[in-house]
């Protein structure tokens, strides 16, 4: 069973940075597995951040970005705002048309 | 503009099975670049993807519900069809469906429906 791991909650005060971390249980991430990031506030469906490690979908705001961070991959926010306050999932495609889901991050602005 | 939209029963007895449709505007669900996908999300819960589609007819499933999940498709319609068996109260969720890229070095969930509700309960 892949489990992918993300922060369950954090906090940063608006204007700040702040760093959402996607691990593998079992090994490290790599853009092999072409991490993507999306959005969710309550209520609403998803809504896509990042794909590809690091393309912003389109509409995004440039303070969102992509990377990988040693052996994860990683949704940083430059300069938040309260509108930034939801919950951040990312996803993994293993291969053979498999998708697995990270646990969410909330984060809260304050 | 691309929408989707998911229809089926809000309510499903215990051991039954649930059944859900997603309907396709503004694009051919048999565009050869995408799959169209089913995810799902218990109440205060994260998300987790049951399964995909492609418009031949090619399914991939979560493992952990493989033995449980039918995928179909239906071009004529642009159409595709959940149905998940013996449910039980933890498959109570919002169910939503999407599409995904998955060519060409480029593999996302692009656009996705608003989800719909599904209670387990007798």
């Amino acid at each position: 069973q892949t489990v992918v791991t993300q922060e369950p909650s954090f906090s940063v005060s608006p204007g700040g940075t702040v760093t959402v971390t996607c691990g593998l249980s079992s090994a490290s991430v790599s853009t092999s597995y072409y991490p993507s990031w999306y959005q969710q506030t309550p209520g609403q469906a998803p809504r896509t951040l990042i794909y590809n490690t690091k393309t912003r979908s389109s509409g995004v705001p440039d303070r969102f970005s992509g990377s990988i961070l040693g052996n994860k991959a990683a949704l940083t926010i430059t300069g938040a705002q309260a509108e930034d306050e939801s919950d951040y999932y990312c996803v993994l495609y293993m291969g053979g048309g498999i998708w697995v889901f990270g646990g969410g991050t909330k984060l809260t602005v304050l | 503009q691309l929408q989707l939209q998911e229809s089926g029963p809000g309510l499903v007895k215990p051991s039954e099975t649930l059944s859900l449709t997603c309907t396709v505007s503004g694009d051919s669900i048999s565009s050869s670049s995408f799959y169209w996908g089913w995810i799902r999300q218990p109440p205060g819960k994260g998300l987790e993807w049951i399964g995909s589609v492609y418009y031949s007819g090619i399914t991939y499933f979560n493992p952990s519900l493989k033995s449980r999940v039918t995928i179909s498709v239906d071009t004529s319609k642009n159409q595709f069809s959940l149905r998940l068996s013996s449910v039980t109260a933890a498959d109570t969720a919002v169910y939503y469906c999407a599409r995904s890229w998955q060519q060409l070095g480029i593999y996302y969930f692009d656009y996705w429906g608003q989800g719909t509700l599904v209670t387990v309960s007798s």
